[in-house]
């Protein structure tokens, strides 16, 4: 059971604009820098945001990243058929010494 | 292009042992911390393992901690898990990754090496 809550699944319509959140607790986001990945079926996972609000050369200023407290939020916006994917929160955890991924949300483009 | 080349994955019966090796080019191998991440089939991913750039520093998961040791050699920019007492839990895609800054920021990914324990 991870300590990193993510919806299961969002959905919207092409052009539109999701937000996934992730919430966690101090031990985690509240005190460290957030990166978020996505996954297409049948692919290794991608970074797609670092230090919270940072995105890797290559990807697209569509996706976005934000922290606030214990809590990161992952928005796109000009949803497109090609963003259905796993989306994943990740941190260094203190207080378990561990690396967390979130527990995963699936995006649905209608 | 940096890239990873993952081997050692397969089938093993429960109680026994593998060793995954990942060998990465080109890049400075030796400046990036370096993780185990594994993906059971249908399920989200858990983090396995992670080691500092000069192999000092070793975190594992409580899962698999006693059972599986990482590993690095700098020399050959080579990664290493040796997996010990594997468990039907165990069978998964184990990705070989890079932290870009030593903060938890997975940039770049193998394509996984599939490890199936079966009896």
């Amino acid at each position: 059971q991870s300590v990193l809550t993510q919806p299961p699944s969002v959905s919207a319509a092409p052009g539109q604009r999701v937000t996934i959140s992730c919430s966690g607790s101090d031990s985690n986001i509240g005190n460290n820098y957030v990166s978020w990945y996505q996954q297409v079926p049948g692919a290794a996972p991608k970074l797609l945001i670092y230090d919270n609000d940072r995105r890797p050369s290559g990807i697209p200023d569509r996706f976005s990243g934000s922290k606030f407290d214990t809590s990161a939020t992952l928005g796109i916006t000009g949803l497109q058929t090609g963003d259905e994917a796993d989306y994943y929160c990740g941190i260094w955890d203190y207080s378990l010494a561990h690396y967390v991924f979130g527990t995963g949300t699936k995006v649905t483009v209608l | 292009q940096v890239q990873f080349v993952e081997s050692g994955g397969g089938v093993v019966k429960p109680g026994g042992s593998l060793r995954l090796s990942c060998a990465a080019a080109p890049f400075t191998f030796s400046a990036y911390y370096m993780s185990w991440i594994r993906q059971a089939p249908g399920q989200g991913l858990e983090w396995v393992s992670y080691i500092s750039d000069s192999g000092r520093a070793i975190f594992y998961s409580d899962s698999v901690k006693g059972r599986f040791t990482i590993s690095r050699d700098n020399s050959k920019n080579s990664l290493y898990l040796e997996m010990n007492s594997l468990r039907f839990d165990d069978t998964a895609v184990y990705y070989c990754v890079r932290d870009r800054a030593g903060r938890g920021a997975f940039d770049i990914w193998g394509e996984g090496t599939l490890v199936t324990v079966s009896s």
